[in-house]
């Protein structure tokens, strides 16, 4: 079974600055999706960016961007220029080849504090 | 525009009631599913569905149930509901096909006193 590992309970970053969310996890599976989501006080899940392991590109998505290494099977989340907007909890998935069932593997989520 | 909904978006029962979650979605996905979130624990399945009469059990399964009777709806059914099921349930949909995403409904608070 896959697991995922979001090591950082609590982070926070001073507004227009940088900050990185960590997660890896484990799988033997070669061929795999990787998302992070973040969730605000409403509940809502929404999907910032996506990862297919096959692509060595990391992802980017506007301020959003990914450091993927698959050997380390880890999976970073960079935000740039950090708004007030961008607190809330963020959860990193797994999720395994489309041909072996689409549900999630979830972390156990990091909540950002964005400090004005 | 397509959606999927949950309702209600809060409920508070009593232990040993049967409680059903409702989840319908109008994107016409195949796959559906159920997951609980606890603190610490992210989010953890509790049931999925590939098409209509099939369902299967996720990693936290005792005490739910699912059926699908219909593509849109997968009502969870709590059988007799218990305190260790106090959480928030979300409902998702997503296709079979390899690049896409899974969406979510909003959310249901469920607390069992």
């Amino acid at each position: 079974a896959q697991t995922v590992t979001q090591s950082q309970p609590e982070m926070s970053v001073q507004e227009a600055e940088t900050v990185t969310l960590s997660c890896t996890y484990d799988t033997s599976e070669s061929d795999y999706y990787l998302f992070w989501y973040k969730q605000p006080p409403s509940r809502q899940m929404i999907l910032v960016i996506r990862q297919e392991a096959y692509k060595q590109q990391n992802a980017t998505e506007n301020r959003f961007s990914v450091n993927f290494q698959k050997a380390a099977k880890s999976f970073s989340l960079k935000i740039s220029d950090s708004q007030l907007g961008d607190a809330a909890m963020y959860f990193c998935a797994y999720r395994r080849p489309y041909n072996a069932g689409n549900m999630l593997t979830f972390g156990g989520g990091t909540r950002l504090m964005v400090k004005p | 525009d397509a959606e999927i909904t949950q309702s209600p978006r809060h409920k508070i029962t009593e232990t040993g009631r049967q409680v059903t979650l409702a989840c319908h979605q109008t994107w016409n996905h195949n796959n559906m599913f159920w997951y609980r979130q606890d603190l610490g624990h992210g989010l953890r399945l509790i049931h999925y569905s590939y098409g209509v009469q099939d369902t299967n059990k996720g990693e936290v399964s005792d005490g739910y149930s699912v059926s699908r009777s219909n593509t849109e709806d997968l009502p969870l059914t709590l059988e007799s509901a218990a305190s260790s099921q106090t959480s928030v349930y979300f409902c998702a949909s997503s296709e079979s096909l390899r690049n896409t995403e899974a969406f979510f409904g909003q959310g249901t608070r469920l607390t069992v006193v």
